[in-house]
């Protein structure tokens, strides 16, 4: 594909909603990627997905966040019961393995979420 | 553990040279790179340095790594306008995952 795509690119919720973030990788990639930037703060980490591997879900700050990647592709990223606090861009990244050196990934332009 | 630490705001003059600078704390780092961010844009991967290399130079842009330090330094020359951004440095660990950790980023202003 021509990139990483993400949609909405703007979300506008209100606090106790359900909110679903999409991400559509580079295709071919196995490796996709979810972080959080909230303002003034670096990236954070949310969820890691590989191949067909168990995803790495370290990273998640709460049980109300959640990341499904359906068929090695599209990935959704679900926040329940949205806080104010959960206010940020939401990016996803792709990459795929590159044998001795580690991976480039490659961002989507991210989701810009606001909980009022 | 892990930690990667930026100044927040670098203003330089058009036609000058920027430097911004990060410190990262842990000895392992395998690879350590460098990401530009434009306003309403997602990470673009500008460079990368292995951690066994002391430079590198890719046209406008080199990379300084001083391991005894653990200091990186990315130098932009003839900064242009364009060239404002939010530059993020980071670092991925030998015998880690994949997954980079990232500084808050330095806000590159450049002006005429």
């Amino acid at each position: 594909g021509a990139g990483v795509s993400q949609s909405p690119s703007n979300k506008v919720t209100e606090k106790g909603k359900d909110v679903e973030l999409r991400c559509d990788p580079i295709s071919g990639h196995t490796a996709l990627y979810w972080y959080r930037q909230s303002l003034g703060q670096g990236l954070e980490f949310l969820i890691y997905f590989q191949g067909n591997s168990a995803p790495d879900k370290s990273g998640l700050p709460s049980d109300r966040f959640s990341a499904e990647r359906t068929g090695g592709s599209v990935s959704t990223l679900t926040i329940q019961r949205t806080q104010q606090e959960d206010s940020a861009v939401y990016l996803c990244a792709s990459s795929e393995p590159s044998g001795g050196a580690r991976e480039t990934q490659y961002f989507g332009p991210g989701t810009r979420l606001l909980v009022l | 553990g892990e930690d990667v630490e930026q100044s927040l705001f670098l203003s330089v003059r058009e036609g000058d040279s920027s430097v911004i600078n990060c410190t990262y704390t842990d000895s392992s780092s395998t690879y350590l790179y460098w990401y530009k961010q434009e306003p309403g844009a997602g990470l673009q991967l500008l460079t990368y340095i292995f951690s066994n290399m002391d430079m590198k130079q890719d046209q406008r842009l080199t990379v300084l790594l001083n391991k005894k330090d653990k200091h990186l330094s990315l130098r932009i020359a003839d900064t242009q306008t364009g060239d404002s951004a939010i530059y993020f440095c980071a670092e991925t660990l030998s015998g880690g995952s994949y997954i980079p950790t990232f500084g808050r980023g330095t806000s590159l202003i450049v002006h005429p």
